[in-house]
């Protein structure tokens, strides 16, 4: 069984489009993440929710909505993409404070 | 705020010698430290794990690593490396078991025949 799971896989879109990641955690942690990964490799926390409730929210524009329905699921919304979108997204999960469990990425393309 | 420094953003080696990917940290609290591996388009895997314990740290894959308060190091080395081992390893901190971690920028390992 897949711990923590993303859809899609891959995700090719034009500027200025809509688009959702989905991020689903069976392992019952009760905090997840979303991290960008962009060219350089360099990872960057974006945001981390607590039980549903938004606990860290780094310095990201706000077209960026990240929004969890239960504990197990976060999804996060990108709206007006734009070409410095363009990054690896990984979501995670942790049972507060111990490590952190990664999925295997959305690579995101901007066109 | 917490940081990390990896030096050497490529490391490369023979099979079967010594590893050694460095790791410098920087905590205003006692931090909390680890060491993930990223195999090409896959996800993070923890490697290993410092949170106050032991300061000598084994991993999964024969890696381990010491916590060195005085030198604010973290290092991980494996004794013979393994054509397997080639990726990318990231050190990371969180402040006292914060779920805020802070990864430096990569340490990518190429391991020649």
């Amino acid at each position: 069984d897949t711990a923590v799971s993303q859809t899609p896989k891959y995700l090719v879109t034009q500027m200025g489009n809509d688009k959702s990641i989905k991020c689903e955690q069976n392992l019952g942690h009760d905090t997840m993440y979303w991290y960008k990964q962009d060219s350089k490799k360099f990872l960057k926390i974006m945001f981390s929710y607590n039980n549903k409730e938004l606990i860290i929210n780094e310095t990201v524009p706000n077209r960026f909505s990240p929004k969890s329905p239960d504990k197990a699921h976060l999804n996060l919304h990108i709206n007006s993409l734009e070409l410095g979108d363009s990054a690896v997204y990984f979501c995670a999960s942790s049972q507060s404070g111990s490590e952190q469990f990664f999925g295997p990425g959305t690579r995101l393309t901007v066109l | 705020a917490q940081s990390v420094t990896q030096l050497g953003s490529h490391v490369s080696v023979s099979e079967g010698a010594l590893v050694l990917l460095r790791c410098n940290y920087s905590s205003s609290v006692p931090p909390y430290l680890f060491w993930y591996v990223q195999y090409p388009n896959q996800g993070l895997q923890l490697l290993l794990k410092y949170t106050s314990a032991a300061t000598l740290v084994k991993g999964i894959n024969g890696f381990e690593a010491e916590f060195k308060k005085s030198e604010t190091s973290f290092h991980l080395t494996k004794p013979s490396a393994h054509m397997s081992d080639a990726a990318e390893y990231f050190c990371a901190v969180t402040e006292g078991g914060s779920e805020k971690l802070v990864f430096g920028k990569g340490t990518k390992l190429t391991v020649n025949p």
